[in-house]
């Protein structure tokens, strides 16, 4: 089935380095989007980007949709920004969103 | 503010029980979907509900059934819950592709 890769599983980083998420996909994507989950539990949408790059504060997102793939940079890191990114692709000109497994990052004060 | 409401937050049920998971959202959007999530396996489509009795099933429906007779609403159904059921469950609507998710429903079937 179609597939969402997403590296590395885990990241540690000090406080104020950046870090650089990536996620591959298998097909064809009409939506691509990143979410956090905080180490509660609770997600919320970062941000939308199916093609090209976008910004929103410190993230910024780049998909190159040829290549199957997005990365997701975040800059100047803080304790705050530990949990799971989690990459979602939606195929074709449905509704149904396919997760990744997600990257676990620790931002260390 | 977008809201999406889950209850109950908590619940732990026996075998054979049966399971109600209920999700409200406020902001009138049409699509809403639930998905559980266990460790090692990510977040995994159980529905989708494109509007009020308008469902299809995600990638694992079996043993779940859902109901969407308001457009506010959306409830998740475990007939006799089985300890594989065992889980996070997540409810979420979306707006022009964006999702907002509940705080989850965590599950535990002894």
């Amino acid at each position: 089935g179609q597939q969402v890769q997403q590296s590395p599983a885990s990241l540690v980083l000090q406080e104020g380095e950046n870090a650089e998420l990536q996620c591959n996909f298998s097909s064809t994507a009409t939506q691509l989007q990143w979410f956090y989950q905080s180490p509660g539990g609770s997600l919320v949408s970062l941000l939308s980007n199916p093609s090209g790059t976008k910004h929103t504060g410190r993230l910024t997102s780049t998909t190159v949709t040829k290549e199957r793939r997005s990365s997701l940079h975040i800059s100047s890191s803080q304790t705050t920004d530990s949990g799971t990114y989690l990459c979602a692709i939606v195929y074709n000109a449905g509704a149904k969103l396919t997760f990744g497994g997600g990257t676990r990052l620790t931002v260390r004060p | 503010d977008m809201k999406v409401t889950q209850m109950p937050r908590y619940l732990i049920k026996r075998m054979g029980e049966n399971v109600l998971l209920e999700c409200g959202q406020d902001m009138s959007h049409e699509t809403m979907y639930w998905y559980r999530q266990d460790p090692g396996l990510g977040l995994q489509l159980i529905y989708i509900s494109y509007d009020v009795d308008s469902n299809s099933e995600g990638d694992i429906p079996k043993g779940y059934r859902v109901s969407r007779k308001k457009r506010e609403h959306f409830s998740l159904i475990l007939d006799s819950a089985k300890t594989n059921q065992t889980s996070v469950y997540f409810c979420a609507s979306s707006l022009r592709g964006t999702l907002y998710f509940g705080e989850g429903s965590r599950l535990i079937v002894v």
